[in-house]
């Protein structure tokens, strides 16, 4: 799997938006880049994923640059129960594949 | 969304026991589950597959006698961390995929073990 590079951690205010960026300059033109959060002492939730299309559900955005080497999520009203440690992770759109977690970005929302 | 549900959510015992952990599939057929551990103020780190009917595959540096792990039906998957000793105490995590038409991974709530 490609390799993400992502900020340690961030900080938001409430209602805002928050905009994670996410650098993945080696992804392979078969993988996606998924996002996962991971709220203190839970499991990994899923938030989104997409190829090369900008994607957008209840939870989230999803921006991926026309080369594919970046992506941004984007929480656009954020609130306290978004603070949690950001996954930007790229794979094979395998279901249930095993994923590398990097460092992921700590996101805390701040009233 | 699927549910994977893990048991117990956290665990205490004494040095040199052994722990078991279950994790099941509760509304999908899961061939396939994947066990991480989880340092505080770390990330997720894979552990092993599990693979249903077969042999578990582990990652480099896990010991697999260990950590035995036996999937024996398609719902569910359990880790036994075996002589267990301070320095296992981790946040143990399962997950499983669906298959077919949706592609995302399921996490249970994970397990929080501490060795004493």
């Amino acid at each position: 799997d490609a390799k993400t590079t992502q900020p340690p951690s961030m900080d938001c205010a409430e209602g805002r938006a928050a905009n994670l960026p996410c650098n993945h300059s080696t992804i392979s033109g078969n993988e996606y880049v998924y996002w996962y959060r991971q709220i203190h002492s839970q499991g990994p939730q899923y938030i989104i994923h997409g190829l090369k299309n900008n994607e957008t559900n209840e939870m989230a955005s999803l921006i991926i640059t026309e080369d594919r080497k970046s992506s941004t999520l984007i929480l656009p009203h954020a609130t306290l129960r978004d603070t949690a440690v950001y996954y930007c992770i790229v794979t094979y759109n395998n279901a249930g594949n095993m994923l590398t977690f990097g460092g992921g970005t700590r996101l805390m929302v701040k009233p | 969304g699927a549910v994977v549900s893990q048991h117990p959510s956290w665990v205490i015992c004494k040095s040199g026991t052994s722990v078991k952990i279950e994790c099941r599939s509760l509304d999908f057929q899961a061939t396939t589950m994947f066990w991480y551990r989880q340092f505080p103020k770390q990330s997720l780190m894979l552990m092993a597959t599990s693979n249903e009917g077969s042999k578990a595959t582990y990652e480099q540096g896990v010991e697999k006698d260990k950590f035995l792990i036996n999937h024996a039906s398609l719902t569910l998957s359990t880790l036994t961390v075996t002589s267990a000793h301070p320095e296992d105490s981790s946040f143990y995590i399962c997950s499983a995929g669906v298959g077919g038409w949706t592609t995302e991974a399921f996490f249970g709530q994970g397990t929080r073990l501490t060795v004493v």
